[in-house]
């Protein structure tokens, strides 16, 4: 049962234009998603987050959105530019009734190329 | 560069043995967690620990085991290793404080293990 869904293995895009990577996710507990770029051979980087409390966050050229109601969340890149191509991991967790956060739960990701 | 540091960077064992991974958390992070990436199942949460204290469980083993130390570092022991546990095995650490509800979480450089 997969709780967060990348339904787009791999994504084009060319230099300049604007990339839009999505995700879905099922668990209503989810309150806090974020954005990951990996190369291979590394660990995932952190890009960007979003609270279930706001419905869009901006940073730089990245910026995420969020519609609860649909369970849909998507990252905007713009413009993209060559450094961008790697692979994007979508990521939730659930707070912790004690306090602090749960592990993230992570899609399959989505490879992102961009063409000169 | 995350400020989370990870050893080996790689490590060749065979079946039935037994092996321990390293993390160090970025300075000020309490919070530790361990992660696995396999071709199949994608990046998978095992375990968390704050301050010492195990704090949330995912998908972890019976095989597997982990601790996080006084000094924060965290170990992973992994036991009685088969074929399918070769994966790529990453820490992550977050502030986590108590006063913060969403924490990022910060990804190390990973450990490759494979199990011939």
């Amino acid at each position: 049962d997969q709780q967060v869904k990348q339904n787009s293995p791999s994504l084009s895009v060319q230099e300049g234009r604007i990339s839009i990577l999505n995700c879905d996710y099922t668990n209503s507990m989810f309150d806090y998603f974020l954005w990951y770029k990996k190369y291979p051979a590394e660990g995932p980087t952190f890009l960007i987050s979003i609270s279930s409390i706001k419905d869009k966050n901006e940073d730089g050229r990245f910026t995420v959105f969020l519609n609860k109601s649909a369970k849909h969340l998507s990252l905007h890149i713009v413009p993209s530019q060559p450094g961008d191509s790697a692979v994007y991991f979508c990521a939730a967790s659930a707070s912790l009734s004690g306090g602090g956060a749960d592990g993230l739960t992570f899609g399959k990701g989505t490879h992102l190329i961009i063409q000169p | 560069d995350s400020g989370v540091t990870q050893t080996p960077k790689h490590l060749i064992t065979a079946t039935g043995q037994r092996v321990t991974l390293r993390c160090s958390p970025r300075s000020g992070d309490l919070s530790v967690y361990w992660y696995q990436q396999s071709l199949d199942q994608g990046l998978q949460f095992l375990i968390q620990y704050y301050n010492g204290e195990e704090r949330a469980k995912g998908n972890i083993l019976e095989r597997f085991s982990a601790q996080q130390f006084p000094d924060l570092h965290s170990e992973l022991n992994l036991s009685s290793l088969e074929l399918g546990d070769s994966a790529l095995y990453f820490c992550a650490s977050s502030v986590d404080r108590v006063d913060m509800r969403y924490n990022e979480q910060f990804f190390g450089p990973g450990t490759r293990l494979t199990v011939l």
